[in-house]
């Protein structure tokens, strides 16, 4: 059974602009959500992270979104650029941090 | 540069063979973690340590068998392995036990077992 689930498999945008990668959980206990990005022949690299007491979190070109009654969280990333094309994970845990669960991952291409 | 570090970066070894992964970080995070990915899957959790002490184990079958030595330092021991345990073994630091802090992972152990 998926606790963190992102239904698109892949995602193509244009360069410049916005990219939107969804996910969503099952488990009303994770408190803590986090995005990475994950090259090939590489570990994934930390982006940016969110807690159920924030409903956005923002750094640089990305932002994240939680909806927490609807079990949802998105990452934005504005603009797009073709060095973001990567696999994105998004991952969850309760607030102690330490079961991360990841999801199946998006794999966006952004186009020049 | 990744500043969790993992050797060897590939490895292939056969079913009777006994192998270590090691990871290293110097960020003076007190919790590691052991992580396998299958190809065109998400990392998987398999051991996780707090202040040296294994504090996590998913079930993992006795044939992989971590080992964390100091608080820089975290072991894989590989024995009696079979080919479905090919995969990236991915190690991960975060910041305090007990804490929500990010994983930070290591770029990866490419196993092959033949």
């Amino acid at each position: 059974d998926q606790q963190v689930k992102q239904n698109s498999p892949s995602l193509s945008v244009q360069e410049g602009r916005i990219s939107i990668l969804n996910c969503d959980y099952t488990n009303s206990m994770f408190d803590y959500f986090l995005w990475y990005k994950k090259y090939p022949a590489e570990g994934p690299t930390f982006l940016i992270s969110i807690s159920s007491i924030k409903d956005k979190n923002e750094d640089g070109r990305f932002t994240v979104f939680l909806n927490k009654s609807a079990k949802h969280l998105s990452l934005h990333i504005v603009p797009s650029q073709p060095g973001d094309s990567a696999v994105y994970f998004c991952a969850a845990s309760d607030n102690y941090g330490q079961n991360f669960v990841f999801g199946p991952g998006t794999r966006l291409s952004v186009l020049p | 540069d990744t500043e969790v570090t993992q050797t060897p970066k590939h490895l292939v070894m056969g079913m009777t063979n006994k192998k270590s992964l090691k990871c290293e970080q110097h960020m003076g995070h007190r919790a590691m973690y052991w992580y396998k990915q299958k190809a065109k899957k998400p990392p998987e959790l398999m051991f996780v340590y707090s202040y040296e002490k294994l504090s996590i184990n998913e079930s993992v079958p006795s044939r992989f068998s971590p080992e964390c030595p100091n608080s820089s330092l975290l072991n894989l021991h590989l024995h009696a392995l079979q080919p479905e345990d090919s995969a990236l073994y991915l190690c991960a630091s975060s910041q305090v036990p007990g804490m929500a802090s990010p994983l930070h992972f290591g770029n990866g152990t490419r196993l092959t077992v033949t």
